[in-house]
């Protein structure tokens, strides 16, 4: 089992619709959870990050993190062409490192 | 925000040849840098802690000695592809954490594209 997995995609949304990305991780020890935007060619740019159940809302991007269910989620609200990227969810273990696991990322497709 | 540059963003080498690659953060002191690659359609893989003023902590199945890291000042690390052969080629990226403890999110350099001919 990989330590944080997240659906390849490609998932392709209409523009203005509400684009839902999902990321399950192993290590019940998580303490932090961050999901990064990357365009091809480019390095991850962070986009939220979450360390509480519940949801934490940025603009149009809305975080929803479930322990018990060791389950993160990412909400794109009213998604534009320019979202189209791949989305990477990271998770900082409970050792304290400050390393970072990724997923392998799902890549987004919003259709104009 | 937090600013980490990496320089440089793209360098095409010879097989056999060594390269450096520089990671810096402008605008805060990074006792810890993260040094991560990247092959086309897949995820971002940790090879390595880079620790200010101590050794760096390599991952499972990454060659030590054939990736050397140097974290010489708070600012500054470098990784040294050392005989690179073109399995080597891939997306370097370095990062940078800003703050202490485990909470603080990761701020990720431009990446150095390497092409090993």
């Amino acid at each position: 089992q990989k330590e944080v997995e997240q659906n390849s995609g490609p998932l392709s949304v209409p523009e203005g619709a509400i684009a839902s990305l999902n990321c399950t991780y192993s290590d019940r020890g998580s303490q932090s959870f961050f999901w990064y935007r990357q365009y091809s060619g480019k390095s991850p740019e962070l986009i939220m990050f979450i360390y509480s159940n519940g949801d934490k809302e940025d603009g149009r991007f809305t975080a929803q993190l479930n322990k018990a269910s060791q389950y993160v989620s990412l909400l794109i609200r009213d998604s534009q062409p320019s979202d189209s990227a791949t989305y990477l969810c990271a998770v900082k273990g409970g050792s304290n490192t400050g390393k970072l696991i990724f997923g392998q990322g799902t890549t987004l497709q919003v259709k104009p | 925000g937090a600013v980490v540059s990496q320089h440089p963003s793209r360098v095409i080498c010879k097989s056999g040849t060594s390269v450096k690659i520089e990671c810096r953060s402008l605008d805060f002191q990074a006792t810890t840098m993260f040094w991560y690659r990247q092959f086309p359609k897949q995820s971002l893989m940790l090879m390595a802690t880079s620790n200010e003023g101590s050794k760096a902590t390599y991952e499972q199945g990454v060659e030590k000695d054939k990736f050397l890291i140097n974290h010489a000042s708070l600012t500054l690390s470098t990784l040294t592809v050392t005989s690179a052969h073109p399995e080597d080629s891939s997306f370097y990226i370095c990062s940078a954490t800003q703050g202490g403890g485990g909470g603080s999110p990761l701020h990720f350099g431009n990446g150095t594209r390497l092409t090993v001919t």
